[in-house]
């Protein structure tokens, strides 16, 4: 079985500072990791994913993640907040063992509302 | 390209009425995906389709049925809707298995 924790259900920082959304996962196989935006009313749209190679993921509008293996973690970070980045965050995961029957489903977070105010 | 397109956008359905929400990509996409999106629960996998002509049950499937038309198009049907089916749907689609997902903008069903 696979799943994926986001243990804040809402962060908040100020613009300008850094900011943090946590994700934690449980995969059989490899982890094949995924983190996106939701603004409201709107769809998911993707950010930046992690499958193989650099521990170290950037993806759209400056955010990065960091995949750590020993903790099963994969954060989602921004050196510095702006107002517009406030939305609706989801990690998501999915099983990179092809033998795994899941392997083409993913499983998401309850997602974390970011606020990020002036 | 109009990515992932859904209609209809707004629905309201009474009990035991049935419907059929549909999913269309331009993008040549292999794997479709149908998940609803419940307050505090997140996106749970509905049904998916690994490639045209193949259908597997996701998370919650129960009271759903799929078909994957062809190769663009994957709908979702609910034989007789129940108040417990009330949610936003998305269609997702994807290059493959280990893909990210484009997602449409969504169906808000109500189901009385």
């Amino acid at each position: 079985a696979q799943s994926v924790a986001q243990p804040e259900d809402q962060v908040n920082v100020a613009e300008g500072n850094p900011l943090t959304v946590k994700c934690t996962y449980s995969v059989s196989g490899n982890p094949y990791l995924f983190w996106y935006v939701q603004y409201p009313n709107r769809g998911l749209q993707f950010l930046l994913k992690y499958i193989t190679g650099d521990n170290l993921v950037k993806g759209s509008y400056g955010f990065e993640a960091e995949f750590n293996k020993s903790q099963t973690s994969f954060h989602l970070k921004k050196p510095s907040a702006l107002v517009s980045d406030s939305a609706l965050y989801f990690c998501a995961v999915r099983d990179g063992n092809i033998k795994d029957t899941n392997a083409g489903k993913s499983t998401f977070g309850d997602g974390t509302t970011l606020t990020v105010k002036p | 390209n109009a990515g992932v397109t859904q209609t209809p956008k707004f629905q309201v359905l009474k009990t035991g009425q049935s419907m059929t929400l549909q999913c269309a990509q331009d993008m040549n996409h292999n794997s479709m995906y149908w998940y609803r999106q419940d307050p505090g629960m997140g996106l749970r996998l509905i049904y998916y389709s690994a490639s045209e002509g193949t259908t597997d049950k996701g998370e919650v499937p129960n009271g759903y049925n799929v078909s994957r038309l062809n190769k663009r198009e994957f709908s979702l049907r609910l034989e007789s809707a129940a108040p417990s089916q009330t949610s936003v749907y998305f269609c997702a689609s994807s290059e493959g298995k280990y893909n990210e997902q484009f997602f449409g903008p969504g169906t808000r069903l109500t189901v009385l």
